[in-house]
């Protein structure tokens, strides 16, 4: 079975700086796709940030960039000039090529102070 | 910007009471998804829906659960019998693929579901 571990239950980060979230996953699968959603107080899921497993090119998205370690199966991201909108929980989430259910990891929750 | 619909955004019930949580996925999505998030917990996958049928479920989709698309906009998720440990954040999520490049899932706002 598929699992998502996020080590890291709370992180915090001045604005501006910038602030590293940890994912691991374990999986047999080949071809996969990762994801980061945030989750404002609101409860929304947003997503940020999607990985596949076949590109060996780490995805961007403005100030969300990851560091994807297939090897390890790492998954981290990385918030540049970190902003208070982006205090939020933090998912990572894991689906295979072949299917389609997400399987999250237990979060992380970021606060971002002056 | 299309989006995941939800109704109602809150829903308390008591305990042994049917409820039925509506979403309105994106239109041109076909793949959707039932997710719950219990207070302070990670999200979990409850079902997948595809072409009319149910194409995954998880462990805590029992027999208390379906889900019916009933026309070509709305999918819904009916508790029969509704237990406090149903009390949760629930999320509809749609996709345009399952498998392709397309396959992110966007969710709704959710509906809090209460049970007394």
């Amino acid at each position: 079975a598929q699992t998502v571990t996020q080590s890291q239950p709370e992180m915090s980060v001045q604005e501006a700086e910038t602030v590293t979230l940890s994912c691991t996953y374990d999986t047999s699968e080949s071809d996969y796709y990762l994801f980061w959603y945030k989750q404002p107080p609101s409860r929304q899921m947003i997503l940020v940030i999607r990985q596949e497993a076949y590109k060996q090119q780490n995805a961007t998205e403005n100030r969300f960039s990851v560091n994807f370690q297939k090897a390890a199966k790492s998954f981290s991201l990385k918030i540049s000039d970190s902003q208070l909108g982006d205090a939020a929980m933090y998912f990572c989430a894991y689906t295979p090529g072949t299917a389609s259910k997400l399987t999250f990891g237990t979060g992380t929750r970021l606060q971002v102070t002056l | 910007e299309p989006e995941v619909t939800q109704t109602p955004s809150h829903q308390v019930t008591q305990m042994g009471q049917e409820v039925i949580l509506r979403c309105v996925p994106i239109s041109n999505h076909l793949y959707f998804y039932w997710y719950r998030q219990i207070l302070g917990q990670k999200v979990e996958f409850l079902v997948s829906f595809y072409n009319n049928e149910i194409s995954e479920k998880s462990e805590i989709f029992d027999d208390q659960f379906s889900v019916e698309r009933p026309d070509g906009s709305n999918f819904t998720l009916k508790i029969r019998s509704t237990k406090l440990e149903d009390s949760a954040m629930y999320f509809c999520a749609s996709s345009y693929s399952g498998t392709s490049r397309h396959n992110e899932q966007f969710f709704g706002p959710g509906t809090r579901l209460t049970v007394l």
